[in-house]
């Protein structure tokens, strides 16, 4: 069964550095997403980025970019500039590509430093 | 820009009752889920529902739950009978299409079993 761990509980920066938040996976499958979901205190799921396991190219989105290592079966998100309103639950995510459910790490809390 | 809804925010139930939790998925997607998230834990897949049939479902969602579509625009999740262990987050989300999109969450309802 494929599984998805969040090593880190909770990270702390401060306001402007960068921040990289690790996620790793487990599958037997070589065609996946993965994604990274930010979940602020009004508990909404917020897509922050997503990677599909075909691409070798690392997805960017603005301030966010991932670290995919295929074979370390790594995905890691890197955070630039980071602003108070990045605080929030960041949870990394597998799906398989045959099929709709969603795999989920625990979770990393981010707190940003005034 | 189109997003789903959920309501009630929050529910609170005896055990032993029903329960119905209602999405509004966004109007032009066609793949409709289920999530929950116990608190402190990591979110769990219920189901899956496309063309008015669930496509898949986790071995969470026994006989105590059920979807259904009931009109052109509601998602609905029913527990028949709930027990204190139901007591979670519940997410609805949407997704246009099950291979290429991400999936599109809802705020969530906080259910709360006594």
């Amino acid at each position: 069964a494929q599984t998805v761990t969040q090593s880190q509980p909770e990270m702390s920066v401060q306001e402007a550095e960068t921040v990289t938040l690790s996620c790793t996976y487990d599958t037997s499958e070589s065609d996946y997403y993965l994604f990274w979901y930010k979940q602020p205190p009004s508990r909404q799921m917020i897509l922050v980025i997503r990677q599909e396991a075909y691409k070798q190219q690392n997805a960017t989105e603005n301030r966010f970019s991932v670290n995919f290592q295929k074979a370390a079966k790594s995905f890691s998100l890197k955070i630039s500039d980071s602003q108070l309103g990045d605080a929030a639950m960041y949870f990394c995510a597998y799906r398989r590509d045959s099929n709709y459910q969603l795999i989920w790490g625990a979770g990393t809390k981010l707190i940003i430093k005034p | 820009e189109p997003e789903v809804t959920q309501t009630p925010s929050h529910q609170v139930t005896q055990m032993g009752q029903e329960v119905i939790l209602r999405c509004v998925p966004i109007s032009n997607h066609l793949y409709f889920y289920w999530y929950r998230q116990i608190l402190g834990q990591k979110v769990e897949f219920l189901v899956s529902f496309y063309n008015n049939e669930i496509s898949e479902k986790s071995e969470i969602f026994d006989d105590q739950f059920s979807v259904e579509r009931p009109d052109g625009s509601n998602f609905t999740l029913k527990i028949r009978s709930t027990k204190l262990e139901d007591s979670a987050m519940y997410f609805c989300a949407s997704s246009p299409d099950r291979f290429l999109y991400e999936q599109y969450f809802g705020p969530g309802t906080r259910l709360t079993v006594t």
